[in-house]
């Protein structure tokens, strides 16, 4: 199956600080990438789409200038925590859509845990 | 009322059991039907994928569909302990829409 890789996949850093996490499609050319945010026993909440080669699309409540996200390649998007506070403490995992037509899915990566101090 | 419904159990089984875990949805647009596996810190695994009404079976899983009901099913044959997980419904209106993810349930299959 496709495969979707995340970078890293832990990371501790202090408040105030910034965070880059990337998210790369193998095997496969994504146009359409996708970040969720996770909280513990929660499901997961969608935060953006990403589009190669376009601005992302920001779900309601996230702020995009806290959030930043950049898919410069048919094959990488990646997420930057601005600022980064205790309360952005989560499990962050990126999606892939691969296919075409009707056949569509997405594919997770393994996700990175943040964890602000 | 959310769209996606699921109880999050936590559902216990004996291995060799069969398990129903299922969803129930709000929104009649919804056609594309997934369940995702997910370990304990790790990203979600798809297992099947359906479109509109209707079975599908791979090895010992079938997911059922019953669009008149707003109702998803998926079954799990001769479980084992290697299944004890999160299992995500998820669903969208197409392949390009955004997908809503149920909350889970947690499943532990003992041996």
């Amino acid at each position: 199956g496709a495969v979707v890789s995340q970078h890293p996949s832990r990371v501790i850093c202090k408040s105030g600080t910034s965070v880059k996490i990337e998210c790369r499609s193998l095997d496969f050319q994504a146009t359409t990438m996708f970040w969720y945010r996770q909280f513990p026993k929660q499901s997961l909440m969608l935060m953006a789409t990403s589009n190669e080669g376009s601005k992302a699309t920001y779900e309601q409540g996230v702020e995009k200038d806290k959030f930043l996200i950049n898919h410069a390649s048919l094959t990488l998007s990646t997420l930057t925590v601005t600022s980064a506070h205790p309360e952005d403490s989560s499990f962050y995992i990126c999606s892939a859509l691969n296919g075409g037509g009707n056949t569509d899915t997405q594919y997770f990566g393994p996700g990175t845990r943040l964890t602000v101090l | 009322q959310k769209e996606v419904e699921q109880d999050p159990g936590p559902l216990s089984v004996p291995e060799g059991a069969i398990v129903s875990l299922n969803c129930t949805y709000s929104n009649s647009a919804f056609q594309y039907f997934m369940w995702y596996r997910q370990y304990s810190r790790k990203g979600p695994e798809l297992l099947m994928y359906t479109y509109s009404s209707g079975n599908k079976e791979d090895g010992r899983f079938t997911a059922q569909v019953d669009k008149s009901s707003k109702y998803i099913s998926l079954f799990i044959r001769d479980s084992q302990p290697s299944d004890s997980a999160t299992y995500l419904c998820a669903m969208s209106g197409t392949s390009y829409d955004k997908v809503i993810f149920g909350p889970g349930t947690s499943l532990s299959v003992i041996p």
